[in-house]
């Protein structure tokens, strides 16, 4: 129950297009979705995070969509830049008490100039 | 602020040894989190800590301690190192309140671990 299943693995996009990556969760406690972007040889950094009280976070090109019904959120990269290009991981936590992240497995992303 | 920072960055080791990953933050965060990433895998909780003197177990403890007596270090002791310990560490800091709304982990630039 405490699964977050991420898809897909890798994505290649034109620049300029839009990429869009999935998530699914099974605990229904959860009430935090952050998404974490990491370059090759970094730690992963907080990109954008969703509250599931709303349907839609918007931070400038990136946008995050939650389903609450159907236990799924998804990232959507406008207008997609090659210095997008990296791993982008979604997780899944409780904000009370000590935040354990739960990670879904990554999705490569490319973006092709 | 130099943020989290681990060191080595790199280590390999034999079979049987042991060795501690460094881990320290500057941001006087509460919450400290060990995390192990392995490839074409996301980040899995090896052990975490509310505070000073605190630390309790994540998904993957196993193979692992942990201490924290201060609020800027939470080191990482490996005692048996196995094969099934290669994998890349990261340490993360946050701080967060009972009512916090938010939360932002920080993560360290990782050290890669190979066992031999």
């Amino acid at each position: 129950q405490q699964q977050v299943k991420q898809s897909p693995q890798s994505l290649i996009v034109q620049k300029g297009g839009i990429s869009i990556i999935n998530c699914a969760y099974e605990n229904t406690a959860f009430d935090y979705f952050p998404w974490y972007q990491q370059f090759p040889g970094k730690g992963p950094a907080l990109l954008i995070a969703i509250r599931p009280d709303v349907s839609e976070k918007k931070e400038g090109r990136f946008t995050i969509s939650f389903n609450k019904s159907a236990k799924q959120f998804s990232l959507h990269i406008m207008d997609s830049q090659p210095g997008d290009s990296a791993t982008y991981f979604c997780a899944a936590t409780l904000l009370q008490g000590a935040q354990k992240l739960v990670f879904g497995q990554g999705t490569r992303l490319t973006i092709n100039p | 602020n130099a943020g989290v920072t681990q060191t080595p960055k790199f280590r390999i080791l034999k079979i049987g040894q042991s060795m501690t990953l460094q881990c320290t933050q500057d941001m006087n965060h509460n919450y400290m989190y060990w995390y192990r990433q392995d490839p074409g895998m996301g980040l899995k909780l090896i052990y975490y800590s509310v505070g000073a003197g605190i630390t309790d177990k994540g998904e993957v403890p196993n193979g692992y301690n942990v201490s924290r007596s201060t609020t800027e270090d939470f080191p990482l002791r490996l005692e048996l190192a196995a094969p099934s310990q290669t994998s890349v560490y990261f340490c993360a800091s946050s701080y967060s309140t009972p009512d916090s709304s938010t939360d932002t982990q920080y993560f360290g630039p990782g050290t890669r671990l190979t066992v031999l």
